[in-house]
């Protein structure tokens, strides 16, 4: 069964820094493209990046342009979300998904990661 | 970006009733789009893929269609473990966008 085990959520002062990690087993992690989504308290989902197999491309959505990196680590079977400069409305639950082939539908979740951004 | 409309916002129904959701794209997107099932305090779960190819193991009482900008996710006959958000999602370019989410009550 695939497992997806994020981990590195907690609080932290606006303008600072966390790194999230998402632990992938059971399924081929080198050959899939995976992502990050996010879900604010009591609102919708929101997606926030996406890295291809080999890490070459990678895309995201624009209010975190600049701040957020994606990257992964092939040998290691891992996902990371590198967020910087972050702000109260980055405040979420913070989802690790993999995609569906190579079409960006979110076919496996991990049960999340909750950031809280606050002073 | 892509803007998805869903309808209604919240839904409440009985057990055994038949359940539409409308999910409308602010442009058009093929058949690009995918539903997901989130139940309280769970991560969300993939239902529907490619506007109406059924997910390995979803029931077959869900069901999706559509092409365009409009499109539908319809549970044939509503069981209590259907209580949850539903939310549709379009993968037609970047920025992947969600809908609203509906969330369906059962009565």
């Amino acid at each position: 069964e695939v497992q997806l085990v994020e981990s590195g959520g907690g609080l932290v002062q606006p303008g600072g820094s966390l790194r999230l990690s998402c632990a992938a087993s059971a399924f081929p992690f080198s050959n899939d493209w995976m992502s990050w989504v996010r879900q604010a308290p009591g609102k919708g989902l929101e997606w926030v990046a996406s890295i291809k197999p080999d890490g070459s491309d990678k895309y995201f959505v624009g209010s975190v342009k600049g701040r957020f990196t994606i990257s992964r680590d092939n040998v290691k079977n891992s996902l990371y979300l590198q967020m910087n400069s972050l702000r109260a409305e980055d405040t979420a639950m913070y989802y690790c998904a993999r995609l569906l082939g190579g079409v960006t539908t979110f076919v496996d979740w991990g049960q999340g990661t909750l950031v809280t951004v606050s002073s | 970006d892509i803007q998805l409309t869903q309808s209604p916002s919240f839904l409440s129904a009985s057990v055994g009733d038949r359940v539409i959701v409308t999910c409308r794209a602010s442009q058009g997107i093929n058949n690009a789009l995918a539903w997901y099932q989130q139940k309280p305090g769970k991560a969300p779960k993939l239902l529907i893929h490619t506007a109406s190819t059924l997910h390995t193991g979803v029931p077959s009482r869900f069901s999706g269609s559509g092409f365009g900008t409009e499109f539908t996710l319809t549970i044939s006959s509503l069981q209590p473990e259907d209580l949850a958000t539903y939310y549709c999602q379009h993968r037609y370019t970047y920025p992947i966008t969600f809908g609203q989410g509906t969330r369906l009550e059962i009565k």
